[in-house]
């Protein structure tokens, strides 16, 4: 397993239109969790889970936004009726459940969405 | 979770030592400090965590007074590649999530 991996890395669409990202963690981290980075500005945290649990969710995660972790594995995040202030970097990251976190963050590459 | 101010920028030449303060003067007596980095286009990476004192790995140094109300990243002879943004970050080992501020983006210039 060679870390976190983002799905796609580029996406650009139109306004109105709906999107889906994809993460896979590191295998046997339990805990997934995704960001949202705009230009210039730290990751802000979204929503976490814990093996397919979503344990907490942001306010800065409209009704339009949701995420799933199916079977504890992968998981999906979806745009609906894109805005273009939807447009940032969006970061998965995976952590073992109970390891020091500061050790055990692993953060992916990010797919980076453009509405237009 | 403390928050935590440190500087927006900071410039370097190769081959010298940078060091990165960060404030952190609400921290719980339970908090770590953690520092992240980032490179463009990538996802943060943990560099190094300390709780008190001195702590060095392979990357950095982290120096902690006393007091921890403060603290500070120090990289030894920097290089190109050392250009990026540093997050400084505070908060319990057991911390359902990262909270990150602005950082600092550092430039090491030829």
């Amino acid at each position: 397993d060679t870390g976190v991996s983002q799905d796609p890395r580029h996406k650009i669409t139109k306004r109105g239109q709906n999107v889906t990202f994809r993460c896979d963690p590191i295998s046997e981290h339990n805990r997934l969790y995704w960001y949202r980075q705009t230009l210039g500005q730290g990751p802000e945290f979204l929503t976490y889970f814990q093996n397919e649990a979503q344990l907490e969710k942001s306010r800065l995660l409209s009704d339009r936004f949701s995420a799933e972790r199916p079977k504890g594995s992968f998981s999906t995040l979806e745009i609906q009726r894109t805005e273009q202030g939807d447009s940032a970097m969006y970061l998965c990251a995976s952590s073992p459940w109970g390891m020091d976190r500061g050790l055990g963050y692993t953060f992916g590459s990010g797919t980076r969405l453009t509405v237009v | 979770l403390a928050k935590t101010t440190q500087p927006i920028s900071m410039d370097s030449y190769e081959g010298q030592e940078v060091n990165i303060t960060c404030s952190h003067n609400n921290i719980a007596t339970n908090d770590y400090i953690t520092w992240y980095q980032q490179f463009p286009s990538q996802g943060p990476r943990f560099i190094i965590q300390g709780y008190k004192t001195k702590v060095t790995n392979e990357v950095a140094s982290l120096f902690i007074p006393a007091d921890r109300k403060s603290s500070t990243l120090s990289l030894p002879r920097v290089s190109l590649s050392d250009t990026a943004v540093y997050y400084c970050l505070v908060g319990a080992h057991n911390t359902d999530k990262l909270i990150f501020g602005t950082g600092t983006r550092l430039q090491v210039f030829p």
